[in-house]
């Protein structure tokens, strides 16, 4: 069972580009998390998703961050005009389906540069 | 609002010798899980150990232990015979205990290994 993917790996940008982030989830899961790593920091939960449903944005930057999770397909973190400060690494999550608690199974990352 | 704290932004110890990485927590919540999870160079994020919190006796993985003390609401990570793969950035997290809960890190510590 492969794990989750995320792509690409390495992402650079020059500032007012558009960022597209993958997220493959593991087979099975259905829900998707991203996380924000920004230098020398901890991880930071941006956006929760279900197949098709935003289920918690609360850690979403209100401007120009969007996510989706489409019913076919991976999950995409979407950051239009990028500026210096959105370099970091994202990280992408998945965990099965249930009313309990599941485990999140991280991916590799992207780290996304802006210059 | 659930925080995570770890005081301790580096920690260095010696090959074969034991180190323990501090965290403390706020919640409000009774029911929740607590996570040491390790980040090596690569950044891959590597689930070291697991902690339920309604459950009294402290987890164990091999090497790794933990002290949690719910009442002070501490979750302290021994790692006993340190080897050099250990040298990594070390970050504590909690989620609640529900489908879907979000994880939330502390700043993580860095740990150096010195043969």
């Amino acid at each position: 069972n492969a794990g989750v993917m995320q792509n690409p790996r390495h992402l650079v940008r020059r500032r007012g580009q558009e960022a597209r982030l993958r997220c493959s989830p593991m087979k099975g899961h259905s829900h998707v998390y991203w996380y924000r790593q920004l230098p020398e920091e901890g991880l930071k939960f941006m956006v929760y998703l279900q197949k098709e449903n935003i289920i918690d944005e609360s850690g979403m930057p209100k401007e120009r961050f969007s996510a989706e999770f489409p019913k076919e397909g991976p999950s995409i973190l979407r950051i239009q005009q990028v500026v210096r400060g959105d370099s970091a690494a994202y990280f992408c999550a998945s965990s099965p389906p249930g009313l309990e608690f599941n485990e999140q199974f991280f991916g590799p990352g992207t780290r996304l540069t802006v210059l | 609002a659930q925080t995570v704290t770890q005081s301790q932004p580096e920690m260095s110890v010696q090959e074969a010798e034991t180190v323990t990485l501090s965290c403390t927590y706020d919640t409000s919540e009774s029911d929740y899980y607590l996570f040491w999870y390790k980040q090596p160079p690569s950044r891959q994020m590597i689930l070291v150990i697991r902690q339920e919190a309604y459950k009294q006796q402290n987890a164990t993985e091999n090497r790794f232990s933990v002290n949690f003390q719910k009442a002070a609401k501490s979750f302290s990570l021994k790692i006993s015979d340190s080897q050099l793969g250990d040298a990594a950035m070390y970050f504590c997290a909690y989620e609640v205990r529900a489908s879907g809960s979000r994880l939330t890190f502390g700043e993580g510590t860095q740990l150096t290994v010195n043969p």
